[in-house]
């Protein structure tokens, strides 16, 4: 069974230094890879994904993240955070033919 | 854009009420999903759907059933709601493949007293 892994129910930076949001993940074959953020009162916003290729992904907002098969990971990293960067983010894990999971969600707060 | 759009923001009802939330995508996407989402649990999936009629169990699919009669439209139903089913209700579409991005609506606030 796949399944996803973010080791950290909150992350704190300030704003202007560089943020990263932690994911691991655990799947038979090869995955495809999402983040997904959340901002209060609101549905679940798409911001990058990663099927095949370039291990970096550039996605929203100014977010990238780099996929590491060995790892098993799939990061989440901005060079420099913004206080609207606050929210909670999700990391996901498909497979061909197979559902989507998401991990339990990171709370992002970034203090002025 | 995609519009992915759920019939209550916020809905309160009784132990025992059959409760119906609503879910409308204008994408004429293949595929939608019903998720229900509660503190340090993530997003759980409780069913799917991948065309007009199907429908396949999720993770939890337990106490509740789906319906999709037109493609734009995915319905979620408590068939006897209960307290434990008090929880934020996602809805999502994807476009047809795995590799697709899901588009969520705003979500259903559910209070079961």
């Amino acid at each position: 069974a796949q399944s996803v892994a973010q080791p950290e129910d909150q992350v704190n930076v300030a704003e202007g230094n560089p943020l990263t949001v932690k994911c691991t993940y655990s799947v038979s074959g090869n995955p495809y890879l999402f983040w997904y953020v959340q901002y209060p009162n609101r549905g679940l916003q798409f911001l990058l994904k990663y099927i095949t290729g370039d291990n970096l992904v550039k996605g929203s907002y100014g977010f990238e993240a780099e996929f590491n098969k060995s790892q098993t990971s799939f990061h989440l990293k901005k060079p420099s955070a913004l206080v609207s960067d606050s929210a909670l983010y999700f990391c996901a894990v498909s497979v061909p033919a197979g559902k989507s999971t998401f991990g339990d969600g990171t709370t992002l707060t970034v203090k002025p | 854009d995609v519009k992915v759009t759920q019939s209550s923001r916020y809905l309160v009802k009784r132990t025992g009420e059959k409760v119906f939330l609503e879910c409308v995508q204008d994408m004429d996407h293949e595929n939608m999903f019903w998720y229900r989402q509660d503190p340090g649990l993530g997003l759980r999936l409780i069913y799917f759907s991948y065309d007009v009629k199907m429908k396949e169990k999720g993770d939890i699919p337990e106490g509740y059933s789906v319906s999709r009669e037109k493609k734009e439209r995915f319905s979620l139903i408590l068939e006897s709601a209960s307290t434990n089913q008090t929880s934020m209700y996602l809805c999502a579409s994807r476009r047809r493949g795995w590799a697709d991005t899901q588009y969520f609506g705003p979500g259903t606030r559910l209070t079961v007293l």
